[in-house]
C-alpha cells in the first residue's frame, strides 16, 4: 500500500524553526520527484517546494523561498523541510506528496501529486 | 503565476443528479510536449487530497466512471454524472503546465 506518514509539525513562536519528516513506504522512493504541498485553515491548497528524485535540484514557492530547505533521505525513503524565520502566514497543514519534478531549480508540477500524507499542523503564534 | 479560476464555489446536489464544476486558467495549459496538464483532486471532509483525473480526463485508478473530464486551453469541466453521498468534499483542479503548479479556490460540493 502506497503510503506518506508526516511528523514534526507543532506551535512555534514568529521567527522560530521546525523540521517536518515524511516517511513513504510502498513504492520505490528514489524513482520520484517529490513535494510538499500545505493548507492553511479553511483554505485552498498551495505548492510549497520540491525535489527531484536524487536531491540535487530543488524548487520554492516566492512565499517560503529563503527560508525553507527541502531535502531528502533516499536510504530512509524519507523526505523533510526545514522551516526557519517562520511567519503567522506559515501556519498550515502540511502535506508531503509523490510527484513533481525539479529541474535547474525549476519545478514541473505536470500530473500533479499522488499520493499525499495526512499532513502534519504547523502553528505559528505568539 | 496561472491563476486557476473555479466556479461555482458552493455546489449543493440532489443525490442521483448531475453536477458540473468550472475551471479557467489565466493561460494555456497546452505545453511544450502537446500534452495538457490539467488535473483534479478531490478532499472528502477530514481527509487528504486525492487526485481523481490527470491530463484533462485521464482517471486515477479506482476512480468510478461517474466522475470525467473535459476541456481544452484555459477552459476545462469536471463532471459528475450521478452524485452518490460519497463524493461530498471539496474539489479543486490544479495545472501543472507552468511553474509553480497552482490550483483552483475549490467548489465545495454537498448534499440538498
Amino acid at each position: 500500500e502506497l503510503q506518506l506518514v508526516e511528523s514534526g509539525g507543532g506551535v512555534v513562536r514568529p521567527g522560530g524553526s521546525l523540521r517536518l519528516s515524511c516517511e513513504a513506504s510502498g513504492f520505490t522512493f528514489d524513482d520520484y520527484g517529490m513535494s510538499w504541498v500545505r493548507q492553511a485553515p479553511g483554505k485552498g491548497l498551495e505548492w510549497v517546494s520540491g525535489i527531484n528524485w536524487n536531491g540535487d535540484s530543488t524548487g520554492y514557492a516566492d512565499s517560503v523561498k529563503g527560508r525553507f530547505t527541502i531535502s531528502r533521505d533516499n536510504a530512509k525513503n524519507s523526505l523533510y523541510l526545514q522551516m526557519n524565520s517562520l511567519r503567522a502566514e506559515d501556519t498550515a497543514l502540511y502535506h508531503c506528496a509523490r510527484g513533481g519534478d525539479c529541474t535547474n531549480n525549476i519545478c514541473f508540477s505536470g500530473v500533479g501529486f499522488d499520493p499525499w500524507g495526512q499532513g502534519t499542523l504547523v502553528t505559528v503564534s505568539s | 503565476d496561472v491563476v486557476m479560476t473555479q466556479s461555482p464555489l458552493s455546489l449543493p446536489v440532489t443525490l442521483g443528479q448531475p453536477a458540473s464544476i468550472s475551471c479557467r486558467s489565466s493561460q494555456s495549459l497546452v505545453y511544450s510536449d502537446g500534452n495538457t496538464y490539467l488535473n483534479w483532486f478531490q478532499q472528502r471532509p477530514g481527509q487528504s487530497p486525492r487526485r481523481l483525473i490527470y491530463k484533462i480526463s485521464n482517471r486515477d485508478s479506482g476512480v468510478p466512471d461517474r466522475f470525467s473530464g473535459s476541456g481544452s486551453g484555459t477552459d476545462f469541466t469536471l463532471k459528475i454524472s450521478r452524485v452518490e453521498a460519497e463524493d461530498v468534499g471539496v474539489y479543486y483542479c490544479m495545472q501543472g503546465t507552468h511553474w509553480p503548479g497552482t490550483f483552483g479556490q475549490g467548489t465545495k460540493v454537498e448534499i440538498k
